[in-house]
């Protein structure tokens, strides 16, 4: 497609299930971006891939976050054992150049009971 | 640590007139800065992108200066329109690219 997809749009879980997001980023980009958004607040920096180096997970906020980017295009952020605390909007963008004008997909809306 | 600070405070301004926002860091210096706007319900999309090396940039009504030894950066856009109001959004640059909170702008008739 033309721009960064997320899926699904919304997902309405309940606490302790583990739920799996997806992000299809713009064709040739080989730099994919997750950050979380509260509610009112700023990005979140959770983690970074870029091409076939190690990713960079510094900004994974605990052990039950995980993410993988198969064959260096899709992406899908796993939460396990999810929280309350978790509720956000994740945010997924890809770009061509490190750190460089990403694109951001218009996000999941994650919502924890 | 490393952080960023946009006033957290809406900047009201009249149509036609200059909005100036401004985003300051400390702790580390940046190879480049961006801006980026976000609208309700949306993901950011990207505005300008100023390197250590250039004062200021422009496109079109807007204008980004970045000055190192203040550790500022200054975002403008000029003859406002009630379309500009979002929230903007800065972002410096080392090796990751974090967002600072940002600021929002309505822009009244």
């Amino acid at each position: 497609g033309a721009g960064v997809s997320q899926s699904p749009s919304n997902k309405v879980t309940e606490k302790g299930k583990d739920v799996e997001l997806r992000c299809d980023p713009i064709s040739g980009h080989t730099a994919l971006y997750w950050y979380r958004q509260s509610l009112g607040q700023g990005l979140e920096f959770l983690i970074y891939f870029q091409g076939n180096s190690a990713p960079d997970k510094s900004g994974l906020p605990s052990d039950r976050f995980s993410a993988e980017r198969t064959g260096g295009s899709v992406s899908t952020l796993t939460i396990q054992r999810t929280q309350q605390e978790d509720s956000a909007v994740y945010l997924c963008a890809s770009s061509t150049e490190r750190g460089e004008k990403l694109f951001f997909g218009s996000g999941t809306q994650l919502s924890v009971l | 640590s490393q952080k960023i600070e946009q006033n957290s405070e809406a900047l009201n301004i009249q149509e036609g007139k200059t909005a100036t926002l401004t985003c300051n860091y400390t702790n580390y210096s940046p190879a480049y800065l961006q801006w980026y706007r976000q609208d309700p319900g949306r993901g950011p999309v990207f505005l300008l992108l100023i390197r250590e090396n250039e004062k200021e940039k422009r496109k079109e009504r807007l204008k980004v200066t970045f000055d190192t030894t203040l550790k500022q950066s200054l975002f403008h856009i000029t003859a406002s329109q009630p379309a500009d109001s979002a929230t903007y959004l800065c972002a410096p640059y080392t090796d990751k690219l974090i967002f600072g909170t940002g600021t929002r702008l309505q822009v009244f008739p």
